[in-house]
């Protein structure tokens, strides 16, 4: 089955800097990577998704790429802002039954 | 409907009690998910649904775990004669089968259950 790894597992940036999360998955059917942000005491919320047919996708101040030959994947977060400390997962669809399997998280804080 | 419900939000029981959870998930999605997350861990998947049909079952669900979506609208999960390593956050989930927005798997706030 799937397997999704997650680095950094914790991650401190002064505010306005860019934050970078990477994410490797080892089978390379997967053909769906989404990325949630879970605040303390809520459930993970989707933030910004790419499909294996895309290399880079961009929200405002968001943004993912996707290495499908090296079965890569990065979140990158540019001028951040103390609301973006929460914890971060990746994720990747096993295209059996549509499964999401989750990397271990990344906390993020941001310093004001 | 603004989102995934999810009740009890806390429950807290004593070892060998058991417990069910309720979800109910967005109007229109036939398809819901239930993932156990324990702290400082990513949500792990359980089960899943499509519709009332229960497709696939993790190893972690034991015999003493059951889910049911009876009328393929609300879910339950059901934890019997619970044991303290059951405390976790319980997340359900629920997607469309069709649409952009296909797969796309929406969450709850979860289910917090402490075993005594």
């Amino acid at each position: 089955g799937e397997n999704v790894e997650q680095h950094p597992s914790t991650l401190s940036v002064q505010e306005g800097d860019s934050a970078v999360i990477k994410c490797t998955y080892s089978d390379s059917a997967s053909n769906y990577f989404p990325w949630y942000k879970q605040e303390l005491g809520k459930g993970p919320q989707l933030i910004i998704d790419i499909r294996s047919n895309v290399g880079e996708k961009k929200d405002q101040r968001i943004a993912v790429t996707l290495n499908k030959t090296a079965k890569h994947f990065s979140l990158h977060i540019t001028e951040t802002q103390p609301e973006d400390s929460a914890v971060y997962f990746c994720a990747a669809r096993e295209t059996s039954y549509d499964k999401v399997i989750f990397g271990p998280g990344t906390s993020l804080s941001v310093i004001p | 409907d603004t989102g995934v419900s999810q009740n009890p939000r806390h429950k807290i029981t004593k070892r060998g009690q058991n417990v069910t959870f309720r979800c109910d998930p967005i109007s229109e999605h036939n398809r819901l998910y239930w993932y156990r997350q324990t702290l400082g861990q990513g949500p792990e998947f359980l089960t899943y649904f499509q519709n009332e049909a229960q497709l696939e079952k993790s190893r972690l669900l034991s015999d003493r775990f059951s889910a049911e979506r009876p009328k393929g609208s609300f879910s339950t999960l059901e934890i019997q004669r619970t044991e303290q390593g059951d405390s976790a956050m319980y997340l359900c989930a629920s997607s469309p089968d069709r649409g952009y927005d296909k797969n796309i798997q929406y969450f709850g706030a979860g289910t917090r259950l402490s075993v005594l």
